[in-house]
This record gives C-alpha cells, sequence and structure tokens, in this order.
C-alpha cells in the first residue's frame, strides 16, 4: 500500500509570498499518477496540476508542480488571497486505487 | 456547462442502509468512468470506489468492500452508491467526480457533495 504523506500540515504566508507544498510517497510512484487538487471551506476539491507538473484548464500558471520517484511538490509563486485553502496530493493505482495525502492547510499569516 | 449534482445523502441509524445518486449534465457520461469519494468532518479525502464506464469493472476501498455497491446508468447519465451496513464512521460529504483521464488518472469534475450522518 502507497501512503502519501504532505508537509507542512499548515503554512501560514502572506499574499505575494512563495508557497512550496510537499508531498512524499511511501515507495516509488509514477509522475503520470500524481494529481494535485485545491480545496476551500464548503467547496469540493478542484483539479490543479496533473502528471505531477501540467497545469489543468484554467489554473493560473503561478501554480506550478514537479518531482518524481518519491518527492513530489507543488509550488505557488505569489499567493493570491483567493489561494488559501487546503491542498490535496493524489496518487493513482495500487492499494488502494486512489489515494489521498492529508492535505496541507494554507492559512494567511 | 459540466456539472455532477449528488442527492440521496441525509441521516441514517447505525447498520441502516442509504442509496447515494449523482446526475450529470454537460457531457458526454457514458464515456468516462465515474469515482465516489468521501470526506469525513474536519478530515481529509478518502476513495470510496469507482466504475468504469461500461460498468465493466468495479473498485472499492477495503473500508466500504462488501457493504456499499457502485452502480451507473448511462441511459440516465447517472451514477449511484448503494450503501449498507452503515457505521458511524461513513459519517461524511460524499462527493462524485469524474475520472477525468484514462492515462493521467486524475478527478476533473466534481459535484458538491451530500452529507450523510450515521447516528443513532
Amino acid at each position: 500500500e502507497i501512503v502519501l504523506t504532505q508537509s507542512p500540515g499548515t503554512l501560514s504566508l502572506s499574499p505575494g509570498e512563495r508557497a512550496t507544498l510537499s508531498c512524499r510517497a511511501s515507495q516509488s510512484v509514477s509522475s503520470t499518477y500524481l494529481a494535485w487538487y485545491q480545496q476551500k471551506p464548503g467547496q469540493a476539491p478542484r483539479l490543479l496540476i496533473y502528471g505531477a507538473s501540467s497545469r489543468a484548464a484554467g489554473i493560473p500558471d503561478r501554480f506550478s508542480g514537479s518531482g518524481s520517484g518519491t518527492d513530489f511538490t507543488l509550488t505557488i509563486s505569489r499567493l493570491e488571497p483567493e489561494d488559501f485553502a487546503v491542498y490535496y496530493c493524489q496518487q493513482y493505482g495500487g492499494s488502494p486505487l486512489f489515494a489521498f495525502g492529508p492535505g496541507t492547510k494554507v492559512n494567511s499569516k | 456547462e459540466v456539472q455532477l449534482v449528488e442527492s440521496g445523502g441525509g441521516l441514517v441509524k447505525p447498520g441502516g442502509s442509504l442509496r447515494l445518486s449523482c446526475a450529470a449534465s454537460g457531457y458526454t457520461f457514458s464515456s468516462y468512468s465515474m469515482n465516489w469519494v468521501r470526506q469525513a468532518p474536519g478530515k481529509g479525502l478518502e476513495w470510496v470506489s469507482s466504475i468504469s464506464s461500461s460498468w465493466s469493472s468495479t473498485y472499492y476501498a477495503d473500508s466500504v468492500k462488501g457493504r456499499f455497491t457502485i452502480s451507473r446508468d448511462n441511459a440516465k447519465n447517472s451514477l449511484y452508491l448503494e450503501m449498507n451496513s452503515l457505521r458511524a464512521e461513513d459519517t461524511a460529504v460524499y462527493y462524485c467526480a469524474n475520472w477525468g483521464d484514462s492515462y493521467y488518472h486524475y478527478m476533473d469534475v466534481w459535484g458538491r457533495g451530500t452529507s450523510v450522518t450515521v447516528s443513532s
């Protein structure tokens, strides 16, 4: 079973700052199957990144993803007020079929 | 507009049953596999179940295997989740989500969710 760990649990930053979120897998995973989602309170998750580094339709270019093997990163280059939310990484394949990380909350300092 | 709308949630006693529905519109539902994902209060996302476009394959998380059944009706553009032997730990918001790509395997369209509370 592949387990995803995200760090930090909470990130306190100011608008305009850079956010770096980490997702670590318990064993090597294909970057093809690594995605990132954003969730705001009371809303459904929204796909941001797929294939570890490809932005989904309509996602601003301040969001970028990178990584391979067991270590993946979501970077928000300059935080906008609407970016304060919880971010989840997700991996496909194995057991369970889809696995989500526990999430990183980005809140306003 | 591509849209998924869940319904059927509510309050149910432990050991009870509930059937969730998800109505799809704005795209060719029958071409895509679908998923159910849940989120317990204040917790993260948990994948529950998936079904292929033609209903030829179904998948379940260990936590619900044998108790939940996923199904679909492509003629009605609808996805279902039959939940039996419900437990307190099944309390969550249940989202249906489109399995957007058979190569990258991400979920690109989500409904707003329906809330299930299991309590006596």
